[in-house]
Order: C-alpha cells, then sequence, then structure tokens
C-alpha cells in the first residue's frame, strides 16, 4: 500500500503522558495535513505544511499540540501532558495539488 | 468563515430507491465541494468533488450557489453504497487547500 501510513495506528495513555504520532505522506506530496475526529464529528483541521514549512495552525491546537516536518517528508504530532478530552482520532493526509489523500487515523485514548 | 451542514446524522433507504444525502455551505468567497466517504474499516477518500462534474460508483452532485448547496444523489441505492458520507468545503484562496467538514450523514441500504 502506497498511500498515507500512520503510526501507531491505536495508542492508549494515561492524562499527563506525552504521546507522538508519526505520518509518512505518499510520496513526492509536498502538502501534508493534521486532522482530529472525535465521535459523532467530522475531521477538524489542526494544522498544515507545504514541505518543510508550517504555513497554518487552527485555533483547536493548543501550546500542547506541536507538529513537525523536518525534512519535508514525513511529519509528527506531538501532544504533550496529555488530557481526556486529547481523545480522538488523529488523521494525516497529504496532497500534491488537487485530491487530499488520507491515512487510515491514529486513535488516542486518555484513560 | 467556512461552515458545512449536513442535516441528517442517519439516513436509512431500501435497495434500488433513490438517495440524497443532503449539504449546504455557507462561504463567502468562491468554494470547491466536495464528497469523501469512509467504508466500514477502511480510510476516507474522496468520492467526488463539484469541479469534475463526473459521476462516480452511480453519484452525482450538483452545486448550487442560490441554495448553497451541494447534495449527494444516487438514482438506485446499492447495498455496497451503505457507509459515512462527508461533504467538505474547501476555499479556493490561500495557499493549500484545507477542507472544511460537515458532521457526516450514515447512509444505510437495507435489502
Amino acid at each position: 500500500d502506497t498511500g498515507v501510513s500512520q503510526d501507531p495506528r491505536h495508542k492508549i495513555t494515561k492524562r499527563g503522558q506525552n504521546v507522538t504520532f508519526r505520518c509518512d505522506p505518499i510520496s513526492e506530496h509536498n502538502r501534508l495535513y493534521w486532522y482530529r475526529q472525535t465521535l459523532g464529528q467530522g475531521p477538524e483541521f489542526l494544522t498544515y505544511f507545504q514541505n518543510e514549512a508550517q504555513l497554518e495552525k487552527s485555533r483547536l491546537l493548543s501550546d500542547r499540540f506541536s507538529a513537525e516536518r523536518p525534512k519535508g517528508s514525513f511529519s509528527t504530532l506531538e501532544i504533550q501532558r496529555t488530557e481526556q478530552g486529547d481523545s480522538a482520532m488523529y488523521l494525516c493526509a497529504s496532497s500534491l495539488e488537487g485530491t487530499i489523500y488520507f491515512g487510515e487515523g491514529s486513535w488516542l485514548t486518555v484513560v | 468563515a467556512q461552515r458545512v451542514t449536513q442535516p441528517e446524522k442517519l439516513l436509512s433507504v431500501f435497495k434500488g430507491a433513490p438517495v440524497e444525502l443532503k449539504c449546504n455551505y455557507s462561504y463567502s468567497g468562491s468554494p470547491e465541494l466536495f464528497w469523501y466517504v469512509q467504508y466500514s474499516r477502511q480510510r476516507l477518500q474522496l468520492l467526488l468533488r463539484h469541479i469534475s462534474r463526473e459521476s462516480i460508483k452511480g453519484f452525482t452532485a450538483d452545486l448550487n450557489k442560490g441554495e448553497t448547496s451541494f447534495h449527494l444523489k444516487k438514482p438506485f441505492a446499492q447495498e455496497e453504497d451503505s457507509a459515512m458520507y462527508y461533504c467538505a468545503l474547501s476555499a479556493l484562496t490561500g495557499g493549500g487547500n484545507k477542507l472544511t467538514f460537515g458532521t457526516g450523514t450514515q447512509l444505510k441500504v437495507e435489502l
């Protein structure tokens, strides 16, 4: 499968711990996006990279969240001092110029 | 601000019946509209986009700027159409094509 891949697929963590998710976009896609999805809601935009530059961040991305894409290829999303409200599916997506392709997501459960 | 409204959380139809999934949007500029579909245990994938004006899997959607709607239609529902459908909007200005999603409609096709 040469689509967008995310790791880990599932993560259970204790409140207050840090977690990191990785996203590998489709090769040669210069745009990379992070979304969050909670039960009963559609995906909500978090942040967007063009190559290694983070060009836009949503208000949903609090100071505890940080995303990087150091070499313009894979990206990481770190959540520090997790809270129960962070429990959600974190989706990564990538595109070249047109269609946005989504990964399968990383489920986070904060207990 | 961009907003997408999908008024129905669940739509249940019989096989062979027509399907219409409603989507309304609000955006002051000129939007690009999409329908994404998520089949059980699969990733979110693009179904169709309004600028391509094509029919995918028998589904069509017409952008009605006067009514700010982008309803998804299919004349005869098939069992394999059962899935979660999300309407999404992208602003044509600015970098990237950040998507704003509706809350989704679960389509259930019954035999």
